[in-house]
C-alpha cells in the first residue's frame, strides 16, 4: 500500500519557489500522484495530477522522478495567499478507494 | 463549476444521538467519499461509494455506515454518536476517467461540517 509522507511545515517568504516532497516508497504501478491544496475552514482543492516525470499547469509543477518513490510539488513565486496546506494523494480508484491515502499535509507559511 | 454542498456547516450533538451527515453534489459524478480531519492526522477515509446503492469500506468505517439511494446524495450515518466522534467531515465526489489505460480522478470537496458530540 502506498502511504505516504510529507514534511509537517514549512515556511517561505514571499516571491520565493517552494518546492515541497513527497515520499511513497510503496506505490503501485497503476497509482497517480495527486497534489491538493487546502484553506482554512475549506475542503482540499485539486491543484495538479501526474504519473510520471514532469507535469506543469498555470498554478504549479508536479516532478517526478523515474523509479516514482516520491514527488515533488514546486510553486513558482509564492505569494501571501499560497498559505494553505498541501496535501499529497497516490492511489489508483480502479483498485478502490482503499489503495488512496492522503499524507497528512504539509502547513505552508508565506511570510511578507 | 462542480458543486458539492454538505448539509450543515457545524452540528453539536450529545452522546447517543443518531447523526445524519447529507452530501449533495452536482456534477453527475459516479463515485463520492465521506472522511473525517483530525489535527495531525490529515484526511481519513471513511467509505466510498462507486455508484447507487454500492459502497466500499475506508479506513476508519467503524462506527459508521453509509447511505446513496441516488446518485448526487451521499449520507453519512452516525447510529450511536461518541465524544471520540468529534471531528470535521469532509464530503468529496469525483468522476472516474481514463488515461492511457490507468485511472485517474480528481476529487471536489465540499465545505465541510464540523461536528461536536459532547
Amino acid at each position: 500500500l502506498a502511504k505516504t509522507t510529507q514534511p509537517i511545515s514549512m515556511d517561505s517568504y514571499e516571491g520565493q519557489e517552494v518546492n515541497i516532497t513527497c515520499s511513497h516508497n510503496n506505490i503501485a504501478t497503476n497509482d497517480y500522484i495527486t497534489w491538493y491544496q487546502q484553506f482554512p475552514s475549506q475542503g482540499p482543492r485539486f491543484i495538479i495530477q501526474g504519473y510520471k516525470t514532469k507535469v506543469t499547469n498555470e498554478v504549479a509543477s508536479l516532478f517526478i522522478p523515474a523509479d516514482r518513490k516520491s514527488s515533488t510539488l514546486s510553486l513558482p513565486r509564492v505569494s501571501l495567499s499560497d498559505t494553505a496546506v498541501y496535501y499529497c494523494l497516490v492511489g489508483d480508484m480502479g483498485t478502490g478507494a482503499n489503495n488512496l491515502f492522503f499524507g497528512t499535509g504539509t502547513r505552508l507559511t508565506v511570510i511578507p | 463549476d462542480v458543486k458539492v454542498t454538505q448539509s450543515s456547516r457545524y452540528l453539536v450533538k450529545r452522546t447517543g444521538e443518531k447523526v445524519f451527515l447529507e452530501c449533495v453534489q452536482d456534477m453527475d459524478h459516479e463515485n463520492m467519499f465521506w472522511y473525517r480531519q483530525d489535527p495531525g492526522l490529515g484526511l481519513r477515509l471513511i467509505y466510498f461509494s462507486y455508484d447507487v446503492k454500492m459502497k466500499e469500506k475506508g479506513d476508519i468505517p467503524e462506527g459508521y455506515s453509509v447511505s446513496r439511494e441516488k446518485k448526487e446524495r451521499f449520507s453519512l450515518i452516525l447510529e450511536s454518536a461518541s465524544t471520540n466522534q468529534t471531528s470535521m467531515y469532509l464530503c468529496a465526489s469525483s468522476s472516474l476517467g481514463l488515461a492511457g489505460g490507468h485511472s485517474t480522478y480528481e476529487q471536489y470537496f465540499g465545505p465541510g461540517t464540523r461536528l461536536t458530540v459532547t
